[in-house]
């Protein structure tokens, strides 16, 4: 598609409920990033695929958090058992460029998906 | 590590002023910087990037930075700054993939406010 597309856009989830967010990359784009955006903060850094290999998930939060691409282009950051905590935007972003490419590797963002954990 | 910080949590300018948003950051090796800008419900969006060269970068909608190696600052600057440029302002690093950075670390940022 012409940009990173997400889904679902807004999710209110019950505490202790699991959810699942896709995020559908520009197609093409080997890198794809996941972030959190808490209310007033900067986005904290989850995970980070090259094509379907996670090579970091050194910020994913507790391993209530999982993310896979199992075929290099769609990615699903999926949350188990979720707590008040989890409550945050949820940003992908993805990358024409590998991660050691000496290029700048400019991040697409897509829109986010907005979850509130009650 | 790498890490990016940016000082003020709001700045306010009148229309038609120069604006300038501050960056400092700390990375191992040589850094690759940008800047992107936010609007409301919508996602972040890439505005200007420094790797080498020029300290002076020029981006989109009027927008340049410059870098500064001894002061490790990649301040962004406006020279009129207009009503519409009203958004959140996030600063950003990665590392040099030399030294096997490939993540980039985003500021907490800085909320633009352009009074008419």
């Amino acid at each position: 598609g012409a940009g990173v597309s997400q889904s679902p856009r807004y999710k209110v989830a019950k505490r202790g409920q699991d959810v699942a967010l896709r995020c559908d990359p520009i197609s093409g784009h080997v890198s794809l990033f996941w972030y959190q955006q808490a209310l007033g903060q900067g986005p904290e850094f989850l995970t980070y695929f090259q094509n379907e290999a996670q090579l970091d998930k050194s910020g994913l939060p507790s391993d209530r958090f999982f993310a896979e691409r199992p075929e290099g282009s769609v990615s699903t950051l999926k949350i188990q058992r979720t707590q008040q905590e989890d409550s945050a935007v949820y940003l992908c972003a993805s990358s024409s460029q590998g991660p050691f490419s000496s290029g700048a590797n400019v991040l697409t963002f897509g829109a986010g998906s907005r979850l509130t954990v009650l | 590590a790498q890490s990016v910080a940016q000082p003020e949590d709001q700045v306010n300018v009148a229309e038609g002023n120069p604006l300038t948003v501050k960056c400092t950051y700390s990375v191992s090796g040589n850094p690759y910087l940008f800047w992107y800008v936010q609007y409301p419900n919508r996602g972040l969006q890439f505005l200007l990037k420094y790797i080498t060269g020029d300290n002076l970068v020029k981006g989109s909608y009027g927008f340049e930075a410059e870098f500064n190696k001894s002061q490790t600052s990649f301040h962004l600057k406006k020279p009129s700054a207009l009503v519409s440029d009203s958004a959140l302002y996030f600063c950003a690093v990665r590392d040099s993939p030399h030294t096997g950075g490939f993540k980039t670390i985003f500021g907490a940022g800085t909320r633009l406010f352009v009074k008419a």
